[in-house]
């Protein structure tokens, strides 16, 4: 079966540091990759996608950007965090264009 | 553009009793719809869709959800509501024009009262 995992589970990091979230999902080949971020306010933004190695589509240009070095490895990053990155970030598969599957979530709080 | 709303923000309801969680949507061609469970400080978990066939689509923990063409609706229910159905409840919309896409509502947090 496919499990997904994301870490760290909380993250709590100043204003101007860096930052790097991973995703990592098991038991299936070349899966659609996703990243999105939920406010307080509930909404999901999705930041990311990506059909392939190195393929990434960013959906709302920001603070942030994505890298996918592996078939089954998806990060986010960024070079200097604002106050307004924080968030509950998610990461999500899907094999073709099919269900999204959510990995359990990375609460990042900048101070 | 496709959008989704949900149009309550909560909803209580009494435990056994039925529930409704209300999603309209909207779309430029046929819709792929997806209702989506959150508890607490965790992942979304898939519950059911809906991309075509019969209207009303069973999913998983005894839920259903009747697709209505004419009404541009997806709502979810349940015949009889546990105290551990308590959670947010996302629906959401894929326009198979943007197949890797999904747009949620912005969700309807469900009390079920003991």
């Amino acid at each position: 079966s496919q499990t997904i995992h994301q870490w760290p589970a909380t993250l709590v990091q100043p204003v101007g540091s860096p930052l790097s979230l991973e995703c990592t999902v098991e038991g299936t080949s070349n899966p659609n990759l996703y990243w999105y971020r939920q406010a307080a306010g509930r909404g999901l933004q999705l930041l990311f996608y990506s059909v392939g190695i190195g393929q990434i589509s960013s959906e709302v240009p920001q603070n942030l950007s994505a890298s996918r070095p592996q078939d089954r490895q998806f990060i986010l990053s960024s070079k200097k965090l604002l106050l307004s990155d924080s968030g509950f970030y998610l990461c999500a598969w899907a094999v073709s264009t099919d269900t999204q599957y959510f990995g359990p979530g990375t609460r990042l709080t900048v101070l | 553009a496709q959008s989704v709303a949900q149009p309550e923000d909560q909803v209580n309801v009494a435990e056994g009793n039925p529930l409704t969680v209300k999603c309209t949507y909207s779309v430029s061609g046929n819709p792929y719809l997806f209702w989506y469970v959150q508890y607490p400080n965790r992942g979304l978990q898939f519950l059911l869709k809906y991309i075509t066939g019969d209207n009303l689509v069973k999913g998983s923990y005894g839920f259903e959800a009747e697709f209505n063409k004419s009404q541009t609706s997806f709502h979810l229910k349940k015949p009889s509501a546990l105290v551990s159905d308590s959670a947010l409840y996302f629906c959401a919309v894929r326009d198979p024009s943007r197949s890797y896409q999904l747009t949620f509502g912005k969700g309807t947090k469900l009390s079920v009262i003991p």
